[in-house]
């Protein structure tokens, strides 16, 4: 399985983060379908997941801004965060999230892309 | 939202050493997972359920613990291991991570 990231990396404040992760091999339905990011020398913040019937999670942080939806005949998934500010800048990663075990682990990532907000 | 804290923030040891990495959750959790993320990569799965291994994860390292103490101990330290381990929580929403414990070569 591969995950792939892309989208706009550069953007100015107000503007909407807008990235689409894709994703290769094994099954898409399967699974829940998740988008983390990252702040530079930071750790790690979970943004929200679906499932391939749409079912949706977001970080209560981050929910009115946030929008994830999903393209099941496309494999791909997409991330939507409006309203950005120099705060967002991080590098954003999709995963995938393992219904397998009990402890639903993101366990395949994308190489992750780094979004930027700056005047 | 369960917070998660991790101890030490960072910690230099040497090839071959073994190391222990302690996460504490602020409530109760039973799904407590590990990962490890080398500079400028994306994170990679090892341990879910605080015990159990991810495929291909050498048993040199293991977790364990339960409740709201876990530990991840890393035994004979290779090269490939010098990384940041965060731990996670999936058992309430919203997900929540560590803050990173960077384990550096001394």
């Amino acid at each position: 399985v591969q995950l792939q990231e892309w989208g706009a990396g550069l953007l100015k404040p107000s503007e909407t983060l807008s990235l689409t992760c894709a994703v290769y091999g094994g099954s898409f339905s399967a699974y829940y379908w998740a988008w983390i990011r990252q702040p530079p020398g930071k750790g790690l913040e979970w943004i929200g997941e679906i499932s391939h019937g749409g079912s949706i999670s977001y970080n209560p942080s981050l929910k009115s801004r946030v929008t994830i939806s999903i393209d099941t005949s496309g494999n791909q998934f997409s991330l939507r965060l409006g309203s950005v500010t120099a705060a967002d800048t991080a590098m954003s990663y999709c995963a995938r999230v393992s219904l397998m075990v009990t402890g639903r682990p993101f366990d395949c990532w994308g190489q992750g892309i780094l979004v930027s907000v700056s005047s | 939202d369960i917070q998660m804290t991790q101890s030490p923030s960072s910690l230099s040891a040497s090839v071959g050493d073994r190391v222990t990495i302690t996460c504490r959750a602020s409530q109760s959790v039973t799904q407590l997972n590990w990962y490890r993320q080398k500079p400028g990569k994306a994170p990679e799965f090892l341990i879910y359920d605080a015990s159990e291994f991810q495929s291909g994860v050498p048993s040199r390292v293991s977790g364990s613990g339960s409740g709201t103490n876990f530990t991840l101990t890393i035994s004979n330290l290779q090269p490939e291991d010098f990384a940041t381990y965060y731990c996670q929580q999936s058992n309430r929403s919203p997900v929540t991570f560590g803050g990173g414990t960077k384990v550096e070569i001394k």
